[in-house]
């Protein structure tokens, strides 16, 4: 695709439910970010790949939280019995350099709402 | 700890007059700057950045940033506002070169006035 696609925009789940947040990167970006952005709070950083691994995992807030990229594309942020402080925007970027001195292109997107 | 500092949440001026939104970071070694801008429902783009030579960056829209490092600053300018600028801004900084990870100011929301 043109951009960086999230899915789904929007989901609501309950307290304790197992969530999935996928990310398609622009094709050809080796690098891959997912940040999460709280009401009023500028975007933190979670993760990083390069290619297939996570080359920085130190924001990951919790072992509820762990992100996979098999083939070096699709990533997805997978959340273990979700907390109502999970509740936040879940944005994803990449970027076609190395580290974080190209720039980052994000996608619009994940809103979750834990009730 | 490596920090980004923006002075208000909120700014609002008149179309047509300067905008001027303030960043100071902290770091301990000469940092990689950035600022990006985020319209409504679409997502966060770079508006320019600063990672080394030239201290004043020009980047899209007629903004310009200006990476001055005595006063740990890098405050992001348009001479004249459009309305079309109305949107969310975030600094954000690369505290080292061994460090990949962005970190974030909390933003400021720029409104603009007819």
């Amino acid at each position: 695709g043109a951009g960086v696609s999230q899915t789904p925009s929007n989901k609501v789940t309950e307290k304790g439910k197992y969530v999935e947040l996928r990310c398609d990167p622009i094709s050809g970006h080796t690098a891959l970010y997912w940040y999460r952005q709280s009401l009023g709070q500028g975007p933190e950083f979670l993760i990083y790949f390069q290619g297939t691994g996570a080359a920085d995992d130190s924001g990951l807030p919790n072992d509820r939280f762990f992100a996979v990229r098999p083939e070096g594309s699709v990533s997805t942020l997978k959340i273990q019995r979700t907390e109502r402080g999970d509740s936040a925007v879940y944005l994803c970027a990449s970027s076609s350099g190395t580290g974080f001195y190209g720039e980052l292109f994000f996608g619009e997107g994940s809103r979750l709402t834990v009730l | 700890a490596q920090s980004v500092t923006q002075l208000g949440s909120h700014v609002s001026v008149s179309e047509g007059a300067l905008v001027l939104l303030r960043c100071n970071y902290s770091s301990s070694v000469p940092p990689y700057l950035f600022w990006y801008v985020q319209y409504p429902n679409q997502g966060l783009q770079l508006l320019l950045k600063y990672t080394t030579g030239a201290t004043l960056v020009k980047g899209i829209n007629g903004f310009e940033a200006e990476f001055k490092k005595s006063e740990t600053s890098f405050h992001l300018t348009k001479p004249s506002a459009h309305m079309s600028d109305a949107a969310e801004y975030f600094c954000a900084v690369i505290p080292s070169r061994s460090q990949g990870n962005l970190i974030f100011g909390k933003g400021t929301k720029l409104s603009v006035k007819p």
